[in-house]
């Protein structure tokens, strides 16, 4: 099975923009979940969508949503982007209580 | 606030050398554990994982891992370590929620 796939893989925008990242699940994977990867503090997790619903949410603030589709893949949305959304944006799908990484969209903010 | 812990930011070892990486738990309720690795310019991978049963797992490329309920803990071990080994673990724990929580993770250099 093809893994976890995101685009783009590499991003510049300057602030105030938005951006949209998209994941395509394995196939039969219906769990998707976000996270932001940023040195020293880790992976921080943004939220997770099952069956086109949010099931799951982090601590970010409202600039940061996102959506699933019918066929699993989905979408993130940052709004009004600040220097400090700078990052490596992972999603992962799972199956049985295990996650599966894509790998990853690098979003620079100028 | 559920959180992972993981005490070790960067541990530095000669070939040959045993491993231990700390990783450390607070969620009273029913876990599931993760060790995932990132080498370097490549994407998360899965390690090894422990839902129930034996708490001693094996992994991949000859990790093992310990999960002790009492000290909340699941500590990632290795005998010998390789300088392919060279890479940043996380340590992963996800609730009855599908909920995940990662720690901040652990930069190995295994140096040749």
């Amino acid at each position: 099975k093809a893994g976890v796939t995101q685009t783009p893989r590499y991003l510049i925008k300057t602030r105030g923009q938005q951006v949209t990242l998209s994941c395509s699940p394995i196939s039969g994977h219906r769990s998707v979940s976000w996270y932001q990867q940023t040195p020293g503090q880790g992976l921080q997790f943004l939220f997770e969508y099952f069956s086109e619903t949010q099931r799951n949410k982090g601590n970010f603030p409202g600039r940061f949503s996102g959506r699933q589709f019918s066929n699993s893949r989905s979408e993130m949305n940052v709004s009004t982007l600040e220097l400090g959304d700078s990052a490596l944006y992972l999603c992962a799908s799972s199956l049985d209580e295990t996650q599966y990484f894509g790998p990853g969209t690098r979003l620079l903010v100028l | 606030a559920q959180s992972v812990s993981q005490h070790n930011h960067h541990v530095i070892l000669s070939e040959a050398a045993s491993l231990e990486l700390g990783c450390n738990y607070s969620y009273g309720g029913t876990v599931n554990l993760f060790w995932y690795v990132q080498y370097p310019g490549q994407h998360l991978q899965l390690l090894l994982k422990y839902f129930s049963g034996d708490p001693l797992v094996k992994g991949i490329k000859g990790f093992e891992a310990e999960f002790i309920k009492s000290k909340f803990s699941f500590n990632l071990r290795k005998p010998s370590v390789q300088w392919s080994d060279t890479a940043e673990y996380f340590c992963a724990v996800n609730n009855n929620f599908n909920k995940f929580y990662f720690g901040s993770g652990t930069k190995l250099n295994v140096k040749p």
